[in-house]
């Protein structure tokens, strides 16, 4: 079965320190890759999403990630984190099957200190 | 402004009801999504819909029910078999019929508490 790993399930930062959130998936065929956000108290937003072309993504709020086919991953960075990045963070994959379900990673909360 | 809403915020019950939850969507998108958060987890996929009269079971489906007669309505029942209903519980909608079928948006959630 699919399956999407988030390594990291809690992660603390300062200000200003770069941030990489790692994701893999199982699936070695086609997929559309996704990175969700969800900031306390509010709902879940995407926050980038891959489906072709330049592996390198850019998303809100100065977020990119790169998709790198040959080792299942779907990173997140920043260069330089906010105390307003303080959220949980999804990676999320399209199931192979045609019935349009996304695979999701358990999650990683990120704290980022002021 | 389209968007999906939730009702209500917060939900608290007694051990043996039942619950509906409502998700409302005026994005005109044909497939739902119902899920539970729980803390550590992830999201689980509890039920969902690509088409009206039409729902199929996700990963978590025991002790819930849900129906789909309207495109824009997807309630979530939450019975009293189901054995640890105490959670976030978040619908979704994505438009299968773009070319991005599986980019999914999120409504604000439901806390439901039972005791």
């Amino acid at each position: 079965a699919q399956s999407v790993s988030q390594h990291n399930h809690h992660v603390i930062l300062s200000e200003a320190a770069s941030l990489e959130l790692g994701c893999n998936y199982s699936y070695g065929g086609t997929v559309n890759l996704f990175w969700y956000v969800q900031y306390p108290g509010q709902h879940l937003q995407l926050l980038l999403k891959y489906f072709s072309g330049d592996p390198l993504v850019k998303g809100i709020k100065g977020f990119e990630a790169e998709f790198i086919k040959s080792k299942f991953s779907f990173n997140l960075r920043k260069p330089s984190v906010q105390w307003s990045d303080t959220a949980e963070y999804f990676c999320a994959v399209s199931n192979a099957g045609n019935n349009r379900k996304l695979i999701w990673g358990l999650g990683t909360s990120l704290a980022v200190n002021p | 402004d389209g968007g999906i809403t939730q009702s209500p915020k917060y939900l608290f019950r007694k051990e043996g009801q039942n619950v509906t939850l409502s998700c409302e969507q005026n994005l005109n998108h044909d497939a739902m999504y119902w899920y539970r958060q729980d803390p550590g987890q992830g999201l689980r996929l509890i039920y969902y819909s690509q088409i009206v009269n039409d729902f199929q079971k996700g990963d978590i489906a025991e002790g819930y029910s849900v129906s789909r007669e309207k495109k824009e309505s997807f309630p979530l029942t939450v019975t009293s078999a189901q054995k640890n209903p105490t959670a976030f519980y978040l619908c979704a909608s994505s438009n299968p019929t773009t070319a991005r079928p599986y980019e999914q948006y999120f409504g604000p959630g439901t806390r439901l508490t039972v005791t």
